[in-house]
């Protein structure tokens, strides 16, 4: 069955440090791809998607590749801010439909 | 914003008593959801429906029922509340975003402690 699996966290960095999660998948068909981010106290947001293979989703400087070779949607960002503390989740839909599939998340704090 | 809200944000209960979780949403989509977060555990997705009347299980449905009777509600109703079942629960919507493809949309979350 499909599934996401995410990196583990919790991650924490020095501001202005470079930022990856890893994401890999597993899908029977072609999936959209996702990153969510969860900011205490509130419900998931979506960050960025990317529904094709080679496609990049960004947003708020963070970025992520569709890569069908080895199914992964890595995130990533050049230079993280205090701001960006939250959980981070990658999850996945097949094609157009309506079942979505979520990794464990990551939590991510930076430091000033 | 998908217009989706939920009641209560915060509730405390006791072992044993039941307990119904609200989400109401006023852009009339189709696909709703209701999912858990745990430490470890991330989202795991409880009941989902398809339409009015039309709700399907998820992978932890055990001690859970739903039930849909108008398109903008969605309850979700623990029979007999556990302290397994403390967590923070999320709604959420399916709504097609450009190029065909469906995103999820979450409230605020509801944060159950059974004591």
């Amino acid at each position: 069955g499909d599934s996401v699996t995410q990196m583990e966290g919790p991650v924490t960095l020095s501001e202005e440090a470079f930022l990856t999660i890893n994401c890999t998948y597993t899908a029977t068909g072609y999936p959209s791809l996702f990153w969510y981010v969860q900011y205490p106290g509130e419900g998931l947001q979506l960050l960025l998607k990317a529904t094709k293979a080679d496609d990049k989703g960004s947003n708020k400087g963070f970025e992520a590749t569709y890569r069908k070779e080895t199914t992964s949607f890595h995130l990533e960002k050049g230079s993280v801010q205090v701001s960006d503390s939250a959980v981070y989740f990658c999850a996945l839909s097949e094609g157009t439909g309506n079942q979505f599939y979520f990794g464990t998340g990551t939590s991510l704090t930076v430091i000033p | 914003d998908a217009g989706i809200t939920q009641s209560p944000r915060h509730k405390v209960t006791e072992t044993g008593t039941p307990v119904t979780l609200r989400c109401h949403q006023t852009e009339n989509h189709r696909y709703m959801y209701w999912y858990r977060q745990d430490p470890g555990h991330g989202l795991r997705l409880i009941h989902y429906s398809y339409g009015v009347k039309d709700t399907d299980k998820g992978e932890v449905s055990d001690g859970y029922s739903v039930s849909r009777s108008k398109t903008e509600d969605f309850l979700l109703t623990l029979e007999s509340a556990t302290s397994s079942q403390t967590s923070v629960y999320f709604c959420a919507i399916s709504a097609v975003a450009g190029g065909g493809y469906n995103e999820q949309f979450f409230g605020p979350g509801t944060r159950l402690t059974v004591l």
